[in-house]
């Protein structure tokens, strides 16, 4: 199947930093790709939505501007959580689809675990 | 009411045991449909996709009726591996694709 990346695995920063998040289709291209977030024993929320060369589509409720997305080529998107602060600690999964979104499945990344100190 | 509903669960049950596991969705619209699952403090994985005339891989049944709005997974001769979290996921297009997932059932097989 599909393979998909995300770097770094765990991150552990101080309060008020920024953190990057990379996520990489490595054998296809992906057209969209999707980030989430999940809490411990809750389920995935998804956070926004990106194509190639687009600005992403953010959910209801996510600050765009706290979490900046940029999806510049169709293998790799990036998230950046801004000032992050301790409530923003939670596990980051992004997933790539390619081709008909209506058909195609999306593939995870294996997580990024974000720990705010 | 969500848009995607399963049983939280959690399932306990033998090794060799049948498990069934039930998922609504409420959007009529609702496109394609799959079964993921999740292991603890890991990403989801794609265990099959969901076809209206039902599909099956090994131990593994999917059912969808769409009438009713129901998709179900058949687990035959749980094995301990099999323990984990199985997510129902379904997808739309309702002027740009959605895809949502359910909160997700709990399985502890036991031996």
């Amino acid at each position: 199947g599909a393979v998909v990346s995300q770097h770094p695995s765990r991150v552990i920063c101080k309060s008020g930093t920024s953190v990057k998040i990379e996520c990489r289709s490595l054998d296809f291209q992906a057209t969209t790709m999707f980030w989430y977030r999940q809490f411990p024993k809750q389920s995935l929320m998804l956070m926004a939505t990106s194509n190639e060369g687009s600005k992403a589509t953010y959910e209801q409720g996510v600050e765009k501007d706290k979490f900046l997305i940029n999806h510049a080529s169709l293998t790799l998107s990036t998230l950046t959580v801004t000032s992050a602060h301790p409530e923003d600690s939670s596990f980051y999964i992004c997933s790539a689809q390619g081709g008909d979104p209506s058909t195609d499945t999306q593939y995870f990344g294996p997580g990024t675990r974000l720990t705010v100190l | 009411r969500k848009e995607v509903e399963q049983d939280p669960g959690p399932f306990n049950v033998p090794e060799g045991a049948t498990v069934a596991f039930n998922c609504t969705y409420s959007n009529s619209a609702s496109q394609s449909f799959f079964w993921y699952r999740q292991d603890c403090r890991k990403e989801p994985k794609l265990l099959m996709s969901v076809y209206s005339s039902g599909n099956e891989d090994g131990r593994f049944t999917a059912q969808l009726n769409r009438a009713s709005q129901y998709i179900s997974l058949l687990i035959r001769d749980s094995k301990l591996s099999d323990s984990a979290t199985y997510l129902c996921v379904v997808s739309l297009n309702t002027g740009g694709f959605k895809t949502i997932f359910g909160a997700g059932t709990r399985l502890f097989v036991k031996a």
